[in-house]
């Protein structure tokens, strides 16, 4: 079974750019997240979504960053304009509503230069 | 909300030797602890789990503890090898959201 698919796999861009970081997960899977991971502050929640819907974003640390989810099988997040210190890993992971565990993706490094 | 404290940072054995990774966590309402290993380039994969209504869980060289009293839960790794060499994550089920731990590095050394 495939897991939770993200693209791409690295990024490196200058900053100002717009960045988006996609992800498909689990097939079935009606819960999706949204992580940042970094040095200093390890992994940290952004988003997550119910059924498409998003349900907690208090983790995202400023506008400049959005998440949708248009469909079951389809996330993307956004950065713009992009900044060095959002710099890290972003990890998407799903599961199903309620249920645990959660099943992580390979993460997208992101470098903003 | 939920706050999960993980210890140590860095952890260096010797294969063979068996490695335990501590947790606490801060909200008595969370029921469940999962542990994630994580090697380089990849994404966490979910190694052991507990759940509140359990005190101990074991899988083949890894076991989980819970102490829901005192809060904490540990891991424990034992006749390490090489391949255990990652970074491991504990985290605490908050209200329907998972809190990690800062992960601890484990190294094994042959």
């Amino acid at each position: 079974d495939a897991g939770v698919i993200q693209s791409p796999r690295h990024e490196v861009t200058e900053m100002g750019q717009e960045v988006t970081l996609r992800c498909k997960p689990i097939s079935g899977h009606n819960s999706l997240f949204w992580y940042r991971q970094t040095m200093m502050r390890g992994l940290e929640l952004l988003i997550y979504f119910n059924n498409n819907v998003p349900i907690d974003d208090s983790g995202m640390p400023e506008d400049r960053f959005s998440a949708k989810m248009p469909n079951a099988s389809f996330s993307t997040l956004k950065i713009q304009p992009s900044e060095p210190r959002d710099s890290a890993v972003y990890f998407c992971a799903s599961t199903v509503q309620g249920g645990q565990p959660q099943h992580f993706g390979d993460g997208t490094r992101l470098s903003i230069l | 909300g939920e706050n999960v404290e993980q210890h140590p940072s860095t952890l260096s054995v010797q294969e063979g030797d068996s490695a335990v990774i501590k947790c606490t966590y801060s909200d008595s309402a969370s029921n469940y602890f999962p542990w994630y290993k994580q090697e380089l380039g990849k994404g966490s994969q979910l190694i052991i789990d507990i759940r509140s209504n359990v005190g101990e869980k074991k899988d083949q060289r890894i076991a989980v503890t819970l102490n829901k009293t005192a809060k904490h839960f540990s891991l424990h790794i034992t006749e390490t090898q090489p391949e255990d060499s990652a970074v491991y994550f504990c985290a605490a089920l908050g209200f329907q959201k998972l809190v990690f731990g800062t992960g601890t590095r484990l190294l094994v050394s042959p």
